[in-house]
């Protein structure tokens, strides 16, 4: 069965400091993958995908994530956090054959230290 | 682009009581999905349709639930009879017909059912 699991439920970082969040996802085939992030009291913003190609991939506000297959891994890096990325973040995974639904996993919360 | 539309933001009723929460997707946007997101239960979608079109209602909870989409332009997700379990963040998105049909999420509605 297609799982996401994000290991981590909250994770503490200071301002400045790098971070990498995780996730893992079962699925037969390449899948398409996502990142998203949620502010308080906000609706989900996608930050990045990776459906091909370069396995390095940018997103929005200096995040990027790197798909690796042989650890069916799609962590999310950042090499200095900002006090505005506090939220909460959530992996997911849709199936490349074109089935619609995504397979969310159960976030990760970012608390950023002044 | 106005993105995802949802209204109203907020909604607080009492238990019994009849709510529909409204949804205008991006326009151009083939697919719209509905999803409730709670502390406990974390993202579930509840349905989504393509072309307007029903097409996976597996996740909507019970038949005091239902969705529609008259148009390609606006859906409801109505609660007859509201229940206090029911209190939730339900959140819209849309997507394209085309790789890798990331979703975009509306602000979502908060309900609360007293």
């Amino acid at each position: 069965a297609q799982s996401v699991t994000q290991p981590d439920i909250h994770i503490t970082v200071s301002e400045g400091a790098s971070l990498e969040l995780r996730c893992n996802y079962s699925y037969g085939a390449t899948p398409y993958l996502f990142w998203y992030v949620q502010s308080p009291g906000q609706g989900l913003q996608l930050l990045l995908k990776y459906f091909s190609g370069d396995t390095l991939v940018q997103g929005i506000k200096g995040f990027e994530a790197e798909f690796k297959r042989s650890q069916s891994s799609f962590n999310l890096r950042k090499p200095s956090v900002h006090w505005s990325d506090a939220a909460e973040y959530f992996c997911a995974v849709g199936k490349a054959s074109g089935t619609y639904k995504y397979i969310f996993g159960t976030g990760t919360r970012l608390k950023v230290l002044a | 682009d106005a993105g995802v539309i949802q209204s109203p933001r907020h909604e607080v009723t009492e238990m019994g009581q009849e709510v529909t929460l409204r949804c205008k997707p991006i326009s151009g946007h083939d697919y719209l999905f509905w999803y409730r997101q709670t502390m406990m239960r974390g993202l579930e979608l509840l349905i989504y349709f393509n072309n307007n079109v029903p097409i996976d209602d597996s996740g909507m909870p019970e038949d005091r639930f239902s969705a529609k989409m008259p148009n390609a332009s606006f859906s409801t997700l109505k609660i007859q009879p509201s229940e206090p379990r029911d209190s939730a963040v339900y959140f819209c998105a849309s997507s394209l017909n085309q790789g890798p049909y990331e979703q975009y999420f509306g602000p979502g509605t908060r309900l609360t059912v007293t």
